[in-house]
């Protein structure tokens, strides 16, 4: 079984102030980890993924992720957010065992403020 | 690339009747495809894996007589609804998987309101 924690229900920061959300997840097997934005009303886009290799990975809309495996971490970075960055954002589990199916967190809304 | 559809966007239906929504992969094949529900301010929760040519796995808790789904074609599922009550309004949203792909994409969701 896999599990997903998001610690921060609700960020709210300044706009071009850093930000970072945190993810920690718990897993038997080897996992992938993805960050999801999504938009009011809208459905989930891919921030960006850990598959393997390099820990630090990079994404779209300038956000970052380090996968730390020692502390079952991956916390998500952005050095300078805009107001368009509002949103909620989604941390996701898989084994990389081939079952394919995630487990999602609770969310955590960010809210930049002008 | 990787986009997927989902129609329609909004559905509001009276209660009783049976609602169908349709999820799209438009440039590539989805031999599995996946259908969530989200209530307000919550995250995703999976209602079944559906695998082109076969039946859906539902999980735990999801009625499977009550969520039909069809994955008759790798470019296509559908979710139907059946005997709507106002307690299914939700946000459903899919998404699609293509074989061996480590990624999902997701459709834009779509809401349903049931009076």
């Amino acid at each position: 079984a896999q599990s997903v924690t998001q610690l921060d229900s609700q960020v709210p920061v300044f706009e071009e102030a850093p930000v970072e959300l945190r993810c920690n997840y718990s897993s038997s097997v080897s996992v992938y980890l993805f960050w999801y934005v999504q938009y009011p009303n809208q459905g989930l886009q891919l921030l960006l993924k850990y598959l393997s290799g390099s820990t630090l990975v990079k994404g779209i809309n300038g956000f970052e992720a380090e996968f730390n495996k020692s502390q079952t971490s991956f916390h998500l970075r952005k050095p300078s957010v805009h107001i368009s960055d509002t949103a909620e954002y989604f941390c996701a589990v898989e084994s990389s065992g081939g079952s394919y199916i995630p487990t999602f967190g609770r969310g955590t809304s960010l809210i930049v403020h002008p | 690339g990787a986009v997927v559809s989902q129609h329609p966007s909004w559905v509001i239906c009276k209660s009783g009747t049976s609602v169908k929504i349709e999820c799209r992969s438009l440039d590539f094949q989805a031999t599995t495809m996946f259908w969530y529900r989200q209530f307000p301010k919550q995250s995703l929760m999976l209602m079944a894996t559906s695998n082109e040519g076969s039946k859906a796995t539902y999980e735990q808790g999801v009625e499977k007589d009550k969520f039909l789904i069809n994955h008759a074609s790798l470019t296509l599922s559908t979710l139907t609804v059946t005997s709507a009550h106002p307690e299914d309004s939700s946000f459903y949203i899919c998404s699609a998987r293509a074989s061996g792909a480590e990624t999902q994409y997701f459709g834009p969701g779509t809401r349903l309101l049931v009076l």
